[in-house]
Formats: C-alpha cells, structure tokens, sequence
C-alpha cells in the first residue's frame, strides 16, 4: 500500500534511446516532484507539477521533459537518453508548496544509460 | 549559494555505539530555513525522520536527534545508541515554507554492524 510507487525500478538503455520512466501517487497531492541522485550531489529537482497539465521547472530540466496526466500520475521522459543521465531518480508528492508539507517519496528508479 | 554539506560515508559503527553525523548549512536565499534528515532504507524511498523549523529547537524521533545551531549553521544528527535496523542513508536538507527550494546534502551511508 505504498503511497508513492515508481516503475520500472530499474532500466538500461542505450546512447540516444527513449525512456519514460512513470510515478503514480495515491495521497492525494497536488504537487509532485523528479528528482535525480548521483553521486557526490544531493539530490537535485529536475521538474515539478501542482497539478493535471502543469509543468514547472526545476533546477536540471536540460534533456528531461515531464507530464502530468493526472493528479496521480507523473512521467519523465528521456527522448535522446545520454550517458550524463545515469543516475537513480525519485518520485515525490505533497500536499502543498514549501517546506511545511512533508515530501513522500518513492523508492526510485535506477536508470542506466550505455 | 544555498547549500548543505554533511558527513561523507560510510560511516561503520557497533550496535550500541553512539552515532553523530556532522551537517553544516548556507542558507543565502533562505530567510529562515527550515532543517531537515531524511533516512532511506534499502530499497525504500527518502522519509522523513525529523524536522526543526525553529533556531534553537531540537528535534527528534526515532532515539535521533538534532539541534538547529543558527550561530554555527549546524544541524548534526546524533543517537546514543544504534542498532542494526538504523542501517541506511541519511540527508540533511534545508527548505522554506514559502518556497518550493529543498536543499539535499550528498547522503551519508551508515552500516551498524551487530
């Protein structure tokens, strides 16, 4: 019954593939968030979304786009994946913008790109 | 630059032994930063563990707890005594309340060892 789910957990592709890799939450947020983890960062905002068709960028968006088809569902989309997007990507929602609404997150997608 | 800079792991420590992870703070663009870790277990995604709004308050759950140091823009993470289960990833993370901006340090890997 986890609140957040990503899917698939883990992907290879190649240099110039397609990838969309998909998150649906059931708490009923209106903001969800993509985040990428590499190593030696923190974990960085890619783009978010308060709610069914919108869109709004994060702070690495370059090579990510993102669509909110739902208030659920969230997908990322690599359309011409690079190696420099390897990484582990979270899914998170919450209720509201800003630090007083706690972000669940998923348990991430592992993304390798060859 | 708003940034966090926290313990690099991993730290390897008994169960029973007592636990800091070091965590440091530059809020530039933040007025009044809220603070934040996080833990990820294996194979989970980020929750959060506790949260201190306030300068000067103290926050805990868990048997972990952090201090909000506003003079030495500190907010280190400390148990008296770990056990096995606390095994995981641990992100400090600075925020807003009116703001969308979560800050992540890198991560620090613990494994406590029985």
């Amino acid at each position: 019954e986890a609140a957040v789910t990503q899917s698939p957990r883990n992907k290879v592709t190649v240099t110039g593939g397609n990838v969309t890799l998909s998150c649906r939450q059931t708490n009923s947020h209106n903001y969800m968030y993509w985040y990428r983890q590499d190593t030696g960062h923190g974990l960085r905002l890619i783009h978010y979304s308060y709610g069914a068709g919108n869109l709004q960028i994060g702070d690495v968006p370059d090579g990510y786009k993102a669509t909110r088809t739902t208030q659920e569902d969230f997908f990322l989309l690599l359309e011409l994946a690079s190696p420099s997007q390897t990484s582990l990507y979270f899914c998170a929602s919450s209720g509201g913008l800003g630090t007083s609404y706690e972000q669940y997150f998923g348990p991430g997608t592992r993304l390798t790109v060859l | 630059g708003d940034s966090v800079t926290q313990t690099e792991g991993p730290v390897t420590v008994s169960e029973s032994e007592s636990l800091i992870i070091n965590c440091t703070y530059s809020a530039t663009s933040i007025a009044y930063p809220n603070l934040f870790w996080y833990v990820r277990y294996p194979g989970e995604g980020l929750q959060l563990l506790l949260k201190v709004i306030t300068a000067g308050q103290k926050g805990s759950s868990r048997g972990f707890e952090a201090t909000y140091n506003k003079e030495t823009t500190s907010f280190h993470l400390q148990k008296a005594s770990v056990q096995e289960s606390d095994s995981a990833v641990y992100y400090c993370a600075l925020g807003s309340s009116n703001t969308n901006k979560v800050v992540f340090g890198t991560g620090t890997r613990l494994q406590v060892l029985p």
